[in-house]
């Protein structure tokens, strides 16, 4: 069945340091990718979303970019701010509703240091 | 910002007690997902709804939650006996639809079971 992977649970950086935080999936058919961010006591929210291979997408000064070739969506950022800190999922859909809900990752806690 | 509601924001129930909460979607939208967000802030789906319909749901909800979508009144997710391990923050988000529609999400309902 689909999967999504995020292989890092912490990340930690200094303010104005680059990051990007890994995502691949796997599915049989074609994919639609987010990435979902969660601020301490508030409610997930959409960060990005692509279904385009080799295409760029950005939002708020973070992008990522789909590519099907080796399934993955990394999320990306050249300058974090204190203000970045929070939880980030990557999730997966599909485009032939062979499952109706989206799948999530296990999230990557951000945590920006001054 | 989204506009899911979702009452009450925090529930503390006895083992075997009903626990009960209510979410208000998005106006216009039809699809209802219910997830359960445990303390390693790992999501697990419970079900979702297309309008008044149940469109998957896991075996474990099945089993023990009661869920329902009436036309005009809030969604709600019940749990019928309470145990310690359903102690988590249930999240529910809406959609335009499945497959590539993102996901918009409430605030949750944090179930503490004693």
């Amino acid at each position: 069945g689909d999967s999504v992977t995020q292989t890092e649970g912490l990340v930690t950086l200094t303010k104005g340091l680059p990051v990007m935080l890994n995502c691949t999936y796997q599915t049989t058919y074609s994919p639609f990718l987010f990435w979902y961010v969660q601020h301490l006591n508030e409610a997930p929210k959409l960060l990005l979303k692509s279904s385009t291979d080799n295409k760029r997408t950005e939002h708020q000064g973070f992008y990522a970019t789909l590519h099907k070739s080796s399934s993955s969506f990394h999320l990306q950022k050249s300058s974090v701010q204190l203000s970045d800190s929070a939880l980030y999922f990557c999730a997966l859909s599909d485009r032939t509703n062979s499952g109706t809900y989206q799948r999530f990752g296990t999230g990557t806690k951000l945590q920006v240091v001054p | 910002n989204s506009k899911v509601i979702q009452t009450p924001r925090y529930l503390v129930k006895g083992q075997g007690q009903k626990a009960k909460m209510r979410c208000i979607p998005e106006k216009g939208h039809p699809v209802v997902f219910w997830y359960q967000q445990n303390k390693n802030n790992e999501f697990k789906f419970l079900i979702n709804f297309q309008n008044q319909e149940v469109l998957q749901q896991i075996d474990m909800t099945e089993k023990r939650f009661s869920a329902e979508c009436p036309s005009n009144s809030p969604c709600s997710l019940e749990i019928q006996s309470s145990e310690a391990g359903d102690s988590a923050l249930y999240l529910c988000a809406s959609s335009l639809g499945t497959g590539g529609y993102e996901q918009y999400f409430g605030p949750g309902t944090r179930l503490t079971v004693l």
